[in-house]
């Protein structure tokens, strides 16, 4: 299994500018979720889903859109990107709403200038 | 909402000293777990603990998950070069099910 896999590892956006991270996991799990990780802070949930075709907002969703056409991908949707979003994204993964093991992808350097 | 309070915030430590680091919260947590984030990486789930009291090892890692299920402690023994990382703590309490994540505790060893 390749576990949580996520593209690109690295982009540079110009402000205003869109784009899609993406999110893949092969391990059937229902639920998946999108963190930011800013210098010095913890992992700020952005949205989850809790399978195919369901998702939420979590804690910092203002300038972003997901969606869960199928359980394995869950992109992430920037679409006017903003300074303020330069940030590393992870995505993550578990069977079950926030019970223990979350499996985390790699993360997606992000910095808009 | 719930927030957590990770401290330190990071520590500079020799090869062989022991280390310790905690999490607290104003609200109850049901959950709680510590991460390892190395350079460049995701986090890595080290320690889940589901019972107030709850006193979990995983090698040279211990973690307890407070009485008051208002704080929880990460001890690691005898550091060695690899324990480099950020640690996080995380609460799962009522909001839904989701963790709320600590500020994280950059460790340093010197060998």
């Amino acid at each position: 299994n390749a576990g949580v896999t996520q593209t690109p590892k690295f982009r540079i956006l110009k402000i205003g500018q869109s784009m899609t991270l993406q999110c893949a996991q092969d391990m059937n799990h229902n639920y998946m979720y999108w963190y930011r990780q800013d210098p010095g802070m913890g992992l700020k949930l952005i949205y989850y889903s809790v399978g195919a075709g369901i998702t939420d907002k979590g804690e910092v969703p203002n300038g972003y859109n997901v969606s869960r056409s199928t359980t394995e991908d869950f992109p992430l949707r920037l679409e006017l990107a903003a300074p303020s979003q330069t940030s590393v994204y992870f995505c993550a993964s578990s069977w079950r709403l926030g019970l223990k093991e979350q499996y985390f992808g790699p993360g997606t350097r992000l910095t808009v200038t | 909402g719930q927030q957590l309070n990770q401290s330190p915030q990071s520590m500079f430590i020799q090869e062989g000293e022991d280390v310790s680091m905690n999490c607290t919260s104003s609200s109850i947590f049901n959950t709680w777990l510590w991460y390892k984030q190395d350079p460049g990486e995701g986090p890595v789930l080290l320690i889940a603990l589901y019972k107030a009291g709850e006193l979990t090892s995983n090698g040279r890692l211990t973690a307890q998950f407070g009485i008051t299920r208002k704080d929880s402690f990460l001890n690691i023994s005898a550091s060695i070069p690899s324990d480099v990382g950020i640690y996080f703590c995380a609460g799962q309490g009522n909001q839904g099910g989701k963790l709320i994540f600590g500020q994280g505790t950059e460790l340093s060893v010197k060998p």
